[in-house]
């Protein structure tokens, strides 16, 4: 068990650029979630797969959010046109079906000048 | 919708003082709850989690009840150490709802030698 990992931890950008992140869960985890934390708050959830599946999509991921799952083991999300407002961190984790603990992974910070 | 409210922070202790982190929760339908740390650098770990009322999870000496007619799940420990010194967040997922977790805002528990 390696964990969740995510790539990369720290990403700087202008403003109107486009940024992804890749989120690579635990090999055998078939559900994949990805959240957004802003400094003092927890995580707000953004969305979810089950294999290559986007179940659900929160409010808060506009049309400039995209996440992928393309062969239902790593993710990738993607902002375009980032906004000083993207600026937070962005967690992925995963899971086992049924009522198994979600796993984090350390997060990518994203800062948008 | 589901919501879960923390007490306000910091908290700051001297080491083997008592520490309770209190909890609420509001929710659809019937959830479990956790509780997960984040120390300094790291990513989120489960602490402990309790999936039906009057259960009581329990990791590392702290401790957690599930109480649903004061809808609460307060975090205990009855010594602190330096080591616990974190940032520790009430979540809850609801069954049916994909395992998918609402967090409260968390709270940063600095333990002083």
């Amino acid at each position: 068990d390696t964990g969740v990992s995510q790539d990369p931890r720290h990403k700087i950008t202008k403003r109107g650029q486009n940024v992804t992140f890749r989120c690579d869960p635990i090999s055998e985890h078939n559900r994949l979630y990805w959240y957004r934390q802003t400094l003092g708050q927890g995580p707000e959830f953004l969305t979810y797969f089950q294999n290559e599946a986007q179940l659900e999509k929160s409010r808060l991921l506009s049309d400039r959010f995209s996440a992928e799952r393309p062969k239902g083991s790593f993710s990738t999300l993607e902002i375009q046109r980032t906004e000083q407002g993207d600026s937070a961190m962005y967690l992925c984790a995963s899971s086992l079906a049924g009522d198994s603990p979600l796993h984090f992974g350390n997060g990518t910070r994203l800062t948008v000048t | 919708g589901d919501s879960v409210t923390q007490m306000e922070g910091p908290v700051t202790l001297s080491e083997e003082a008592f520490l309770t982190i209190n909890c609420t929760y509001t929710a659809t339908g019937y959830p479990s709850l956790f509780w997960y740390v984040q120390y300094p650098g790291e990513g989120l770990q489960l602490l402990l989690k309790a999936t039906k009322a009057d259960d009581k999870g329990s990791n590392k000496g702290f401790e957690a009840t599930y109480r649903k007619e004061t809808t609460s799940f307060h975090l205990e420990k009855g010594s602190v150490q330096v080591s616990d010194s974190a940032v520790y967040f009430c979540a809850l997922s609801v069954i049916g709802a994909n395992s998918k977790l609402t967090f409260g805002k968390g709270i940063t528990l600095s333990v002083r030698p």
